[in-house]
């Protein structure tokens, strides 16, 4: 299995406070992902890293943040924790950006709740 | 906009079966396709990947590639419960790295 590790496993938070999510991997992958997801919308792409501190938006970036010190972290802030963020969120990692060997591993999942 | 489609099911096929799933896609410079397995409360794992046209087999499984039709298709043969999941398609365009993925197609195999 590939070394993914997210922190923390399971969070519930109050509504209008800050959230930070944790990706660790040991893979020495450039590139990594944070996807939401919640059901009838499948797996959503928030943000992602093709670098330290090479960072881009996905199709569901409003109200978050990312930022990656280091090859092997990748963190996720909720700026203010809003309801419509209770979800489900995946980190995952991929090699190459090309055609081959591009398969996406993926963490165990952070399942956050505002309340 | 780069779309995945996949048919929600649930597909229910009965053990021993041939279970087939379908995804089309929008964008013809797609180059990379994936399947994922996600067990019910579980990351999704990776059980497929294709990348030319026709046929790919590891074990039970068949991936089937015809980019002409912009579809990919996931068969497995002999199906068993511990088969039962939400199967995800995923695709990545020529030039990019990123995934997009399919919503899901949820497999039930009944003994």
């Amino acid at each position: 299995d590939a070394g993914i590790t997210q922190s923390p496993r399971h969070k519930v938070t109050e509504t209008g406070t800050p959230v930070t999510l944790r990706c660790h991997q040991t893979e020495n992958h450039r590139y990594m992902y944070w996807y939401r997801q919640d059901p009838g919308h499948g797996l959503r792409l928030i943000h992602y890293s093709y670098g330290v501190k090479d960072t881009d938006k996905g199709e569901v970036s409003d109200g978050y943040s990312v930022s990656r010190s280091k090859t092997e972290d990748f963190l996720l802030t909720l700026e203010s924790a809003t309801s419509s963020q209770t979800s489900v969120y995946f980190c995952a990692i991929s090699e190459r950006g090309g055609v081959m060997n591009t398969e996406a591993f993926f963490g165990q999942g952070t399942r956050l709740t505002v309340v | 906009q780069k779309e995945v489609e996949q048919n929600s099911g649930p597909l229910s096929v009965p053990e021993g079966a041939i279970a087939s799933l379908n995804c089309t896609y929008s964008d013809r410079g797609s180059q990379s396709f994936f399947w994922y397995r996600q067990y019910s409360g579980k990351s999704p794992e990776l059980i497929m990947f294709i990348y030319s046209n026709g046929d790919k087999e590891d074990g039970r499984f068949t991936a089937q590639l015809n980019k002409a039709s912009q579809y990919v298709s996931l068969l497995i043969r002999d199906s068993q419960p511990s088969d039962s999941a939400t199967y995800l398609c995923a695709v990545k365009v020529s030039g990019s790295y990123i995934p997009t993925f399919g919503r899901g197609t949820s497999l039930i195999v009944h003994p």
